[in-house]
């Protein structure tokens, strides 16, 4: 089993819609956890961290289920912008420096 | 904002030779990273370091090589390259402690022939 799972998709949506990536993860140690967007051909870049209580950051919602371990993006009102891959990120500290695993991405088309 | 700079965005190297990435970043972070990301097996961390002059193996260190001899700046280092070793190579830096995130560099697109 992979220590972080997700639909590659691509998840093909219009504009306007509302569009949720789940993501699961192995490792119940894992302390913490990320999303990041990467568009093609460019790097990763940090969308948002994920809090036990749930976070939103405008038209985004992150939610964390520890007891079933995962993880969920939500993202309203999608915008042509928003195509990209959603990345599931799981921080594992190792005691000496804060070690990623990534999932492989989920492709958000977001069409007119 | 987290400047990562890694040296070149494109480099095209020959099976044998020895070959040197370079990252740089601004922030006085104390991790660094090297990872490589192949279609569809996402991002995989090779090796990490923690300090000036630490390095730890990541998860697929083999052919690979890291130097760590100031804070800023951290390279990889691909012994004698070969074929398979073509891919996106990424840098990334992050605070110390546990649970920060990572911020990433713009990616070098190796290729070896």
């Amino acid at each position: 089993r992979k220590e972080v799972e997700q639909d590659p998709g691509p998840f093909n949506v219009p504009e306007g819609a509302t569009v949720a990536f789940n993501c699961t993860y192995s490792n119940s140690a894992s302390q913490s956890f990320f999303w990041y967007r990467q568009d093609c051909r460019k790097e990763p870049k940090l969308l948002m961290s994920v809090y036990s209580s749930g976070n939103e950051d405008g038209r985004f919602t992150a939610q964390l289920n520890r007891a079933s371990q995962y993880i969920s993006l939500l993202i309203r009102d999608s915008k042509l912008s928003d195509s990209a891959t959603y990345l599931c990120v799981v921080n594992r500290n190792t005691g000496t420096a804060s070690k990623l695993t990534f999932g492989t991405g989920t492709r958000l088309q977001v069409t007119l | 904002d987290v400047k990562v700079t890694q040296s070149s965005r494109y480099l095209v190297k020959r099976t044998g030779e020895k070959v040197f990435l370079e990252c740089v970043q601004d922030m006085d972070h104390e991790n660094m990273f090297w990872y490589r990301q192949d279609p569809g097996l996402g991002l995989r961390l090779i090796y990490f370091s923690y300090d000036v002059k630490m390095k730890e193996k990541g998860d697929i260190p083999e052919g690979y090589s890291v130097s760590r001899e100031k804070k800023e700046r951290f390279s990889l280092i691909l012994e004698s390259a070969s074929t398979n070793q073509t891919s996106m190579y990424l840098c990334a830096s992050s605070q110390g402690g546990g649970n920060q995130p990572q911020h990433f560099g713009d990616g070098t697109r190796l290729s070896i022939l």
